[in-house]
């Protein structure tokens, strides 16, 4: 079964770049799938961030879209987060997940998840 | 639109049923998926579609959907079902993911 790992500093200085990887194991990273990032502040409810094809086909959370790329290394069947400019707002939980998505039956779920790493951003 | 509203709250006596609602109009055109997250840990799909189980999710959780609201229900609710659950879809253009802002649901 796939499983998804994040890898990267837990440590980030404002207006630093956060760099995130998540490997994934069990399973092809060039499968039928889209693989997201999510990420959850402190207390605070799941935010998505954005999502990725294997063929480098990305959607971004028009609130992110600016600060954000995500990108897939398919030699190393994983795919990575970077977000720029960051501050102490960025603060969170973030997660990888597999996205599962059924276009003609309207259908999108994410499954499984990763454990989640913290990135605490500050001086 | 770009927003699902869920009920920051909800309890719920042991063994009674309990539904927690998820409104959005991209539910109008998407089916909604949820998730349960205890603390500390990942969310886990227990929905999705329109009333589909993942392997090793009791059959006391069920979805269902009408109009522009997506409900989760938890028939003969446990202790262990005391969590966040989030709702999940895609927005009107269907290039985005949306989640709701999360039910917390206290088991009494």
């Amino acid at each position: 079964q796939v499983q998804l790992q994040e890898s990267g500093p837990g440590l980030v200085k404002p207006s630093g770049t956060l760099s995130l990887t998540c490997a994934v194991s069990g399973g092809s990273i060039s499968s039928s799938n889209w693989w997201s990032w999510v990420r959850q502040p402190p207390g605070k409810g799941l935010e998505w961030i954005g999502e990725i094809y294997h063929s480098g086909s990305t959607n971004y959370n028009p609130s992110l879209k600016s600060r954000v790329t995500i990108s897939v290394d398919k030699s190393k069947n994983q795919f990575s987060l970077k977000l720029s400019s960051v501050t102490a707002a960025d603060t969170a939980v973030y997660y990888c997940a597999r996205g599962i998505v059924v276009v003609p039956a309207a259908l999108n779920w994410f499954d499984p998840w990763g454990q989640g790493t913290l990135v605490t951003v500050s001086s | 639109s770009s927003e699902l509203t869920q009920d920051p709250a909800v309890s719920v006596a042991l063994g009674q049923t309990v539904r927690i609602t998820c409104q959005g109009d991209s539910l109008r055109s998407y089916y909604a998926s949820w998730y349960q997250q205890k603390p500390g840990q990942a969310p886990v799909l227990v929905i999705y579609g329109k009333n589909n189980r993942p392997s090793g999710i009791p059959d006391r959780f069920s979805g269902s959907s009408s109009g522009n609201t997506a409900s989760l229900t938890i028939t003969g609710a446990q202790a262990e079902d005391e969590a966040d659950y989030y709702c999940n879809s895609r927005d009107s253009s269907g290039n985005h993911l949306i989640f709701g802002g999360g039910t917390k649901l206290t088991v009494l």
